[in-house]
């Protein structure tokens, strides 16, 4: 399996709370990206990277800011949290081949 | 990105093979065609992909009509452990992103 953790695996929080979920890898994998993934619907691509310090929207990104200062570790922060990002959200990581590889997800749950 | 067309839901027999046909009529000469699928409570898993010829792994195989406008994963032998939610996904040239659409829903029965 690809070195890929996420943390934290669950969590909950209130409405209005900042929260951050951190995707970390040890493949040295130059694209990570966070999806998110809600009852009934394929995964959404939220954000993604292309190498430290660079990244890029994806198609539902309102909300939410990432960082990514070293090549191992992808940062996504919900600057203020909301119902609406109830949600699993899964981090992948690929190279050059094309193949992604995912992370175990993270439910967050905003009360 | 090109987009794909997969059947909402498939049934299959264990032990039988299963066919799990994708269209994606507007696939341009540089796109590959890749394969993914996600088992319950799990995160997506990379299955196989291909360009143009016919590509066989130890989880599938994948066969890939001449015109390209199509393509079939095929399961040799399905197991229960194969029922899952299969997404058949063109990726963004260059940056490699994938759009999930809401793939085949497939049912292994006993």
């Amino acid at each position: 399996d690809a070195g890929i953790t996420q943390s934290p695996r669950h969590k909950v929080t209130e409405t209005g709370t900042p929260v951050t979920l951190r995707c970390h890898q040890t493949e040295n994998h130059r694209y990570m990206y966070w999806y998110r993934q809600d009852p009934g619907h394929g995964l959404r691509l939220i954000h993604y990277s292309y190498g430290v310090k660079d990244t890029d929207k994806g198609e539902v990104s309102d909300g939410y800011s990432v960082s990514r200062s070293k090549t191992e570790d992808f940062l996504l922060t919900l600057e203020s949290a909301t119902s609406s990002q109830t949600s699993v959200y899964f981090c992948a990581i690929s190279d050059h081949s094309g193949e992604q590889y995912f992370g175990p997800g993270t439910r967050l749950t905003v009360t | 990105d090109a987009k794909t067309t997969q059947p909402n839901s498939m049934e299959s027999n264990e032990e039988e093979p299963v066919h799990l046909p994708c269209n994606h009529s507007t696939i341009s000469g540089t796109d590959y065609i890749h394969w993914y699928r996600q088992l319950p409570s799990q995160g997506p898993e990379y299955v196989i992909h291909g360009l143009t010829s016919n590509v066989n792994n130890r989880m599938a195989s994948l066969a890939i009509a001449e015109d390209r406008k199509s393509s079939t994963l095929i399961l040799h032998r399905a197991t229960l452990r194969d029922a899952a939610v299969y997404y058949c996904i063109l990726p963004n040239f260059g940056n490699e992103k994938l759009t999930f659409g809401t793939g085949t829903r497939l049912t292994i029965i006993p």
